[in-house]
């Protein structure tokens, strides 16, 4: 069984630029929730997808988007990059319903680190 | 008002010793759970142990423990035999009632950084 995996692991950017980040769930998982974890903070939820659609959303701008694709893989994508976007991006996945209580929630990937210059 | 909170940013313990970390939480639901998860520097977060809010027993897996308090709305992590490996940082979160159509946020913590002395 494979894990989360995200892709880059690394990344830097100018200002106002546009992102894209990846994100392969866990074998038979069908959830995905992406959080953003700046310098010495815990992680923040900016959404989940489930079954292809948006059905969560954080404190986050619209310039946040996403998209999951059939195999449940995901995708997030910033727009307009700001200096406080730098920081490591998580990817979760999970099984959704009571699924998420019975596997103890996230398998989380390793993150992408993302710096905006 | 904080959802979880973490009172210690550091925290140092002699290895072979054991060490509680702190966590309390606030939710109206009476419908949640509790996790707690390690994140070394390499930045994966690493599932350690849950807790429901309707379990009856503590929590344990191997060297981890959770001291579960209901009523103080306190979900404490304890190390037991502290190793050099053990230092990083360390999250609480929370899970509420599952949302209908299947929302599932959790919410974290800030966090503690444990660190292992030889």
């Amino acid at each position: 069984e494979t894990g989360v995996t995200q892709s880059p692991t690394h990344l830097i950017k100018t200002r106002g630029q546009q992102v894209t980040l990846r994100c392969s769930s866990q074998s038979g998982h069908n959830t995905v929730s992406w959080y953003q974890q700046a310098l010495g903070q815990g992680p923040q939820f900016i959404f989940q997808y489930y079954r292809e659609e948006e059905n969560g959303r954080g404190n986050f701008p619209p310039r946040f988007s996403g998209l999951q694709f059939p195999n449940y893989s995901s995708e997030l994508n910033v727009n307009a990059l700001e200096l406080d976007d730098s920081a490591l991006y998580l990817c979760a996945s999970s099984l959704g319903g009571q699924g998420f209580i019975r596997t103890y929630g996230y398998t989380f990937g390793s993150g992408t680190r993302l710096t905006v210059v | 008002a904080q959802k979880i909170t973490q009172t210690q940013p550091g925290m140092f313990v002699q290895e072979k010793e054991a060490v509680t970390l702190d966590c309390t939480y606030d939710t109206s639901d009476p419908s949640y759970g509790l996790f707690w998860y390690k994140q070394p520097s390499s930045g994966e977060m690493i599932f350690l142990i849950y807790q429901g809010s309707y379990d009856q027993q503590n929590a344990t897996e191997g060297r981890y423990s959770l001291n579960f308090q209901k009523a103080r709305k306190s979900a404490n992590l304890v190390i037991s035999a502290s190793q050099l490996g053990d230092s990083a940082m360390y999250f609480c979160a929370m899970r509420e009632g599952l949302k209908a159509g299947g929302y599932q946020k959790v919410t974290f913590g800030t966090g503690t950084k444990l660190q292992v002395i030889p």
